[in-house]
């Protein structure tokens, strides 16, 4: 039961335009979000993050929304560059829950020069 | 160290053979995490510890995968009898707070070919 849905399993964008992706969540419990970049060959590496007394986390390029009515997250990159093609997990977890976190099945980016 | 360290990179271990992989989590992070990464990307949570202690294995299937983190040792995750399902790459991952904040600081991983 996957309860981090990326629904979009790749996305293309043009160098300088907006890169936008998206996840969706299905436990109310989840009170935490973070998103992940993976290269090929590498390990997930953390990017930005978002609490869910928030609704909006900003880091240079990177901006985190958290819709909580509509248990949905995304992640914007302005402008985007050839190097952020990689893939982008979501994740999410629940202070009940313990520490575990629940990743998204991922999007790939392409960022086309 | 200053990055979570996993050995071996590839490993290939015949249907019925033992598979053990290793992590030295960052030094100072109490918390050691391992995910299975199979097709379609997804991470399946398999076990953490809090120092040498489980802290919550509810991923850990009951038979055959078993983990340990014993003090002054790097972490390990051992599989006997692997199955061709095994196959998949073995993420480890630490942090430093037991709450759900925080990030998680990943290994580059393990990748297990079971042939």
């Amino acid at each position: 039961d996957q309860q981090v849905k990326q629904n979009s399993p790749s996305l293309s964008v043009q160098e300088g335009r907006i890169s936008i992706l998206n996840c969706d969540y299905t436990n109310s419990m989840f009170d935490y979000f973070l998103w992940y970049k993976k290269y090929p060959a590498e390990g997930p590496t953390f990017l930005i993050s978002i609490s869910s007394i928030k609704d909006k986390n900003e880091d240079g390029r990177f901006t985190v929304f958290l819709n909580k009515s509509a248990k949905h997250l995304s992640l914007h990159i302005v402008p985007s560059q050839p190097g952020d093609s990689a893939v982008y997990f979501c994740a999410a977890s629940a202070k009940v829950a313990g520490n575990q976190f629940y990743f998204g099945t991922g999007t790939s980016l392409t960022v086309i020069p | 160290g200053e990055e979570v360290a996993q050995t071996p990179k590839h490993l290939v271990r015949g249907e019925g053979q033992k598979a053990k992989l290793y992590c030295a989590p960052i030094k100072g992070h109490s918390y050691v995490f391992w995910y299975q990464q199979v097709l379609k990307n997804e991470f399946k949570f398999l076990i953490s510890f809090q120092n040498e202690n489980v802290f919550d294995e509810t991923g850990m299937p009951k038979e055959r995968f078993s983990a340990k983190c014993l003090p002054n040792s790097p972490c390990s995750l051992e599989i006997q009898a692997t199955k061709l399902e095994d196959s998949a790459v073995y993420f480890c991952a630490s942090k430093t707070v037991g709450t759900n904040t925080g990030e998680l600081f990943f290994g580059e991983g393990s990748r297990l070919t079971v042939l």
